[in-house]
C-alpha cells in the first residue's frame, strides 16, 4: 500500500525553525517528484514547494521563498521541509503529496497525499 | 503567474441533483496540466480528475471533467451523500502548482 506519513509539526516560535518529515512506503520513492502543500485553518490549499525525483529541480511558492528548504533522502525514502524564520501566517496543516508525471501525455498532478501534520506558530 | 478562479463559492444542492463547478484561469493553460481534488472536513485532499478530463483510479463515473483554454468544469451527474465536500482545481506550470480557492458543495 502506498503511504505518506508526515511528522515534525507542533508549536513553533515566531522567527524560529521547524523541520517536517514525510516518510514514504509502498512505492519507489526515487522515481517520483514530491510536493509540500499547506492549508491554513479554514482556508484553501496552498502549494508550498516542489522537488524533482533527482533533486535537480526545486521550486518554492512566493510566500516561503528564502525561508523554507525542501530536500529528500532516497536512502530513507523520506521528504523534508526545513522551515526557518517562521511567521504566524505559516500556521497550517502541511501535507506531503506524490507528484505523478506522465511526460508523454503532459500530465502533472498529485495522486497520493499524506494525512498532514499541524504547524502552529505562536509566542 | 496564472490565477485560478472557482465559481460558485458555495453550491447548495440536494442528493440526486447535478452539480456543475467552474474553474477559470487568468490565461490559457494546457489542459493536461489541470486537475481536480475533493476534500472532506478533517481529511487530506483526494485526486478526482487529471488532465482536465481523466478520472483517477477508483473515482465513480458520476464525476466528469471537461474544458480547455481558460474554462474548465467539474460535473457531478447525481450527487451522492458522500459527495458533499470542497472541490479544488489545480494547474501546473514550470514546476510550480496553483490551486483555485475551492467550491463548497453543501446539502440544501
Amino acid at each position: 500500500e502506498v503511504q505518506l506519513v508526515e511528522s515534525g509539526g507542533g508549536l513553533g516560535q515566531p522567527g524560529g525553525s521547524l523541520r517536517l518529515s514525510c516518510a514514504t512506503s509502498g512505492f519507489t520513492f526515487s522515481k517520483y517528484s514530491m510536493n509540500w502543500v499547506r492549508q491554513a485553518p479554514g482556508k484553501g490549499l496552498e502549494w508550498v514547494s516542489y522537488i524533482s525525483s533527482s533533486s535537480n529541480i526545486i521550486e518554492y511558492g512566493d510566500s516561503v521563498k528564502g525561508r523554507f528548504a525542501i530536500s529528500r533522502d532516497t536512502a530513507q525514502d523520506s521528504l523534508y521541509l526545513q522551515m526557518n524564520s517562521l511567521r504566524a501566517e505559516d500556521t497550517a496543516v502541511y501535507y506531503c503529496a506524490r507528484v505523478r508525471i506522465v511526460a508523454a501525455m503532459g500530465y502533472y498532478y498529485m495522486d497520493v497525499w499524506g494525512k498532514g501534520t499541524t504547524v502552529t506558530v505562536s509566542s | 503567474e496564472i490565477v485560478l478562479t472557482q465559481s460558485p463559492g458555495t453550491l447548495s444542492l440536494s442528493p440526486g441533483e447535478r452539480a456543475t463547478l467552474s474553474c477559470r484561469a487568468s490565461q490559457t493553460i494546457t489542459s493536461s496540466y489541470l486537475a481536480w481534488y475533493q476534500q472532506k472536513p478533517g481529511q487530506a485532499p483526494r485526486l478526482l480528475i487529471y488532465g482536465a478530463s481523466n478520472r483517477a483510479t477508483g473515482i465513480p463515473d458520476r464525476f466528469s471533467g471537461s474544458g480547455s483554454g481558460t474554462d474548465f468544469t467539474l460535473t457531478i451527474s447525481r450527487l451522492e451523500p458522500e459527495d458533499f465536500a470542497v472541490y479544488y482545481c489545480q494547474q501546473y506550470g514550470s514546476s510550480q502548482f496553483t490551486f483555485g480557492p475551492g467550491t463548497k458543495v453543501d446539502i440544501k
